[in-house]
């Protein structure tokens, strides 16, 4: 089965300092890749997505992510943090055609300080 | 094009009740998927719906339910509350297809006291 793992719970951060969320996902085959975004009290939002291709993937909010396939990895960057960053941040893996669904990481909290 | 909507916003219920919670996907996309999201247990996956149809459904007791109409709509619902439902519940929706984005509703925050 397909999983997921974020292995920072939370991460502070400066404003203006660059910002890079460790996702490592788990599966036979190259997966559809996912980072979300949430903010206090609202839904999920899509930054970017992998399918194939470039793995190096350009989201948005000036987000970028790069998928390592010998690291079974897809950590997301931004270079330079905005206060308006604060979020929870979420990678997620599928939806396959056997299962439909998404499998999400634990999620990493964003503190962005003055 | 309107987003994906849930309805109510917010709930409160007593153990024991019952509560129905519903979707409206964005339009054209048939795909309806549900999920809780807990402090505890994070974002789970409760059921996935197409054209009226469950395709496959998460690891949850009996007690929470889903049907999706002829339109798209869905609700779920769940029966006997616990003090261990109250989640925030997503719904998202997106076009037929596995590798499409699912767009996500802003949730239904369920408080069982």
């Amino acid at each position: 089965a397909q999983s997921v793992t974020q292995p920072d719970i939370h991460i502070t951060v400066s404003e203006g300092a660059s910002l890079e969320l460790r996702c490592n996902y788990s599966y036979g085959a190259t997966p559809y890749l996912f980072w979300y975004v949430q903010s206090p009290g609202q839904g999920l939002q899509l930054l970017l997505k992998y399918f194939s291709g470039d793995t190096l993937v350009q989201g948005i909010k000036g987000f970028e992510a790069e998928f390592k396939r010998s690291q079974s990895s897809f950590n997301l960057r931004k270079p330079s943090v905005h206060w308006s960053d604060a979020a929870e941040y979420f990678c997620a893996v599928g939806p396959f055609s056997n299962d439909y669904k998404l499998s999400f990481g634990a999620g990493t909290t964003v503190t962005v300080r003055a | 094009k309107a987003g994906v909507t849930q309805t109510p916003r917010y709930l409160i219920k007593t153990r024991g009740q019952q509560v129905t919670l519903s979707c409206s996907p964005i339009s054209g996309h048939r795909s309806v998927s549900w999920y809780q999201q807990t402090p505890g247990q994070g974002l789970q996956f409760l059921f996935e719906y197409f054209s009226e149809t469950q395709r496959n459904k998460g690891n949850f007791p009996g007690r929470f339910s889903g049907r999706q109409f002829s339109n798209s709509r869905s609700e779920m619902n769940v029966s006997t509350l616990e003090l261990g439902d109250s989640a925030l519940y997503l719904c998202a929706s997106k076009t037929s297809g596995a590798n499409n984005e699912q767009f996500f509703g802003p949730g239904t925050r369920l408080t069982v006291l």
